[in-house]
């Protein structure tokens, strides 16, 4: 079974700096992807970014990178210039195939809370 | 390009009473996911539906079960209603094939 690790219960970081947070995974599998979302206060969880285990390049998408060590089994979430906006809980996902065809679910990590401040 | 909607928001049961959580896929997305939060905790998966059939499941229960209609909206079932029951429960669909899934604003749920 799949596993997602996150050290890091909660983060502080101040506005306009940049922020890592971690996340390690344990897999089998040759072939699987890796997600972050963002959950708000109000609950909704909010794609950031991905990562396919066979990708060459990390994951950017805006103010966020992926700094994806495989051999260390590592998919750490890079944030630039942090916002206010940004205070949430981030979560680590993998991929996980399921039985037949193209079915597949996400494994969770529990979580970071990044809080930003001024 | 029309999100993901879930309803109701919140919703009160008591132990022991059943209920019908509603999800509305993302436009052409036409694979649905559930899953539940408990608080201080990552989403556990519940199960997931294509074309109208469940085509994988979690470690739940037979009394959490769902369904998925032609236009692939879906809903949750919960029967015999449980205190641990209480959490968010969060809908998520996909297009079949493709990596990501998006979610809904979820339904909290609140057993007493």
């Amino acid at each position: 079974a799949q596993k997602i690790t996150q050290t890091q219960p909660g983060m502080f970081v101040q506005e306009k700096e940049a922020v890592t947070l971690d996340c390690t995974y344990d897999t089998s599998d040759p072939s699987y992807g890796l997600f972050w979302y963002k959950q708000p206060s109000s609950g909704e969880m909010i794609f950031l970014i991905y990562q396919g285990s066979y990708d060459q390049q990390n994951a950017t998408e805006g103010r966020y990178s992926l700094n994806f060590q495989k051999a260390r089994k590592s998919a750490n979430l890079v944030i630039s210039a942090s916002q206010l906006g940004d205070s949430a809980m981030y979560f680590c996902a993998m991929r996980e195939p399921l039985n037949t065809g193209t079915a597949s679910k996400l494994t969770f990590g529990t979580g970071t809370r990044l809080q930003v401040t001024l | 390009e029309t999100g993901v909607t879930q309803s109701p928001t919140h919703l009160i049961k008591t132990r022991g009473q059943q209920v019908t959580l509603r999800c509305s896929s993302q436009s052409g997305h036409n694979t649905v996911s559930w899953y539940q939060q408990a608080l201080g905790q990552g989403p556990q998966f519940i199960f997931q539906y294509y074309r109208e059939e469940e085509n994988g499941r979690g470690n739940f229960p037979p009394r959490f079960s769902g369904l998925q209609f032609p236009n692939y909206s879906s809903e949750l079932n919960v029967n015999a209603l449980e205190l641990d029951d209480s959490a968010l429960y969060l809908c998520a669909s996909s297009l079949e094939g493709r990596r990501t899934q998006y979610f809904g604003p979820g339904t909290r749920l609140t057993v007493l």
